[in-house]
């Protein structure tokens, strides 16, 4: 079974500039999710789909991201435009709607704003 | 908003030795899950703990519940060289689908 892939693995871009990641959840998982974390600080939750729906985008730091999953299954995250303090490991993670604690993460997008 | 305390930071510790860390939170969790990632990749789940006092093993890794519900430890014994990586602890309460993470103890483990 393919895991959580997430792309690009590394993003590097200007003060300004627009940036879309993409997650490919596990087939079959209705939840997906968002994280990010900056270097040294805590994983921190942004939102959650399930199938297309946003169940919960309280963590999300401002309306310069906008996160979708047209058809339930891959997503993307656009940061538009992207400031300095952006820069982090923006993790995807999914699970099965009924076992919404075994969450099974992407190895990340690694994205520094310059 | 909620958060964890996660310590320690770093750990360089010799291979063979055994590693305490440990999660503490102001607010109650009703689930606490410890999660290791290594360099390149995304977290895994380690342990998953329900209960208050639970106390769960995987391998040489034993994890556990605090009585308050409001920490968790997680042991690991006889460290190995592949240990090397970050634990990150988080908890979270049945349906809300949304875990609060801790800071992370990056563990560097000396052969």
């Amino acid at each position: 079974e393919a895991g959580v892939t997430q792309f690009p693995s590394h993003s590097v871009i200007e003060k300004g500039q627009t940036v879309t990641l993409r997650c490919d959840p596990i087939s079959g998982h209705d939840n997906l999710y968002w994280y990010r974390r900056v270097m040294g600080k805590e994983i921190k939750f942004l939102l959650h789909f399930v199938k297309e729906s946003k169940q919960d985008e309280s963590g999300m730091p401002n309306n310069r991201f906008l996160a979708e999953r047209t058809g339930g299954t891959y997503s993307t995250l656009k940061v538009q435009p992207a400031e300095l303090e952006d820069s982090g490991v923006y993790f995807c993670a999914s699970s099965h709607i009924w076992g919404f604690e075994t969450q099974y993460f992407g190895p990340g997008t690694r994205l520094l704003v310059l | 908003g909620q958060q964890l305390n996660q310590s320690p930071q770093s750990m360089f510790i010799q291979e063979g030795e055994d590693v305490s860390m440990n999660c503490t939170s102001s607010s109650i969790f009703n689930t606490w899950l410890w999660y290791k990632q290594e360099p390149g990749e995304g977290p895994v789940l380690l342990i998953a703990l329900y209960k208050a006092g639970e106390l769960t093993s995987n391998g040489r890794l034993t994890a556990q519940f605090g009585i308050t519900r409001k920490d968790s430890f997680l042991n690991i014994s006889a460290s190995i060289p592949s240990d090397v990586g970050i634990y990150f602890c988080a908890g979270g309460n049945t349906g809300t689908y949304k875990y609060i993470f801790g800071t992370g103890t990056r563990l560097k483990v000396l052969a």
